[in-house]
């Protein structure tokens, strides 16, 4: 079945650093990777997501980049602001055919972004 | 509301006790997920429904759980014979395509 390894768990930056988290899964048949933020206390929102066949995707401060022959991708995050503070997942899917599937989550990386 | 609702929002209950989760899905939304979070932790999947499919159960932790959705819409997640264990909070969410929306848990306590 689909694993989904994500690193790091913690990370601490200072406003205006960027941030890096990294993800490793491990069927090769995954091709849609979303990354989704929990702030304290509520649900987790989709943030960006990226498709197998597209190697990086940019939305202003956030990007994306998916290597599918090392089966790895990574969240970064330039000039990290506070209200960036939160818990990100990263997660694999299978596509069926209905563009659904089941949907698996890496364990999250919790960021602090200090003013 | 246009959103997923999830009932109730908290349970306390005793060990070995039954309890029932809801779940309200996004109308119209084919796909429904249930996942558990314990404090601090991931997002541990547990069931996926596909509109009519046979139902992807690979991630129940035991028996003791189970889930069914009517009608293609409502879910229950039931889980029988409660343990201290079970205490998380268990969130679903339901997709039409790509984007997961979730709701806002159940937080269960097994005292």
């Amino acid at each position: 079945g689909e694993n989904v390894e994500q690193h790091p768990s913690t990370l601490s930056v200072q406003e205006g650093d960027s941030a890096v988290i990294k993800c490793t899964y491990s069927d090769s048949a995954s091709n849609y990777f979303p990354w989704y933020k929990q702030e304290l206390g509520k649900r987790p929102q989709l943030i960006i997501d990226i498709r197998s066949n597209v190697g990086e995707k940019k939305d202003q401060r956030i990007a994306v980049t998916l290597n599918k022959t090392a089966k790895h991708f990574s969240l970064h995050i330039t000039e990290t602001q506070p209200e960036d503070s939160a818990v990100y997942f990263c997660a694999a899917r299978l596509h069926g055919s209905s563009n659904t599937g089941k949907l698996i989550f890496g364990q999250g990386t919790t960021l602090q972004v200090k003013p | 509301g246009a959103g997923v609702s999830q009932s109730p929002s908290n349970k306390v209950t005793e060990k070995g006790k039954d309890v029932e989760l809801r779940c309200d899905p996004i109308s119209g939304h084919t796909a429904l997920y249930w996942y558990r979070q314990s404090l601090g932790q991931g997002l541990e999947f547990l069931i996926y429904f596909q509109g009519n499919s046979a139902p992807d159960k690979s991630g129940l932790p035991s028996d003791r759980f189970s889930a069914e959705r009517t009608g293609g819409s409502v879910s229950t997640l039931t889980i029988q014979r409660t343990q201290q264990e079970d205490s998380a909070v268990y969130l679903c969410a339901s997709s039409l395509v790509g984007e997961l929306f979730f709701g806002e848990g159940s937080r269960l306590t097994v005292l």
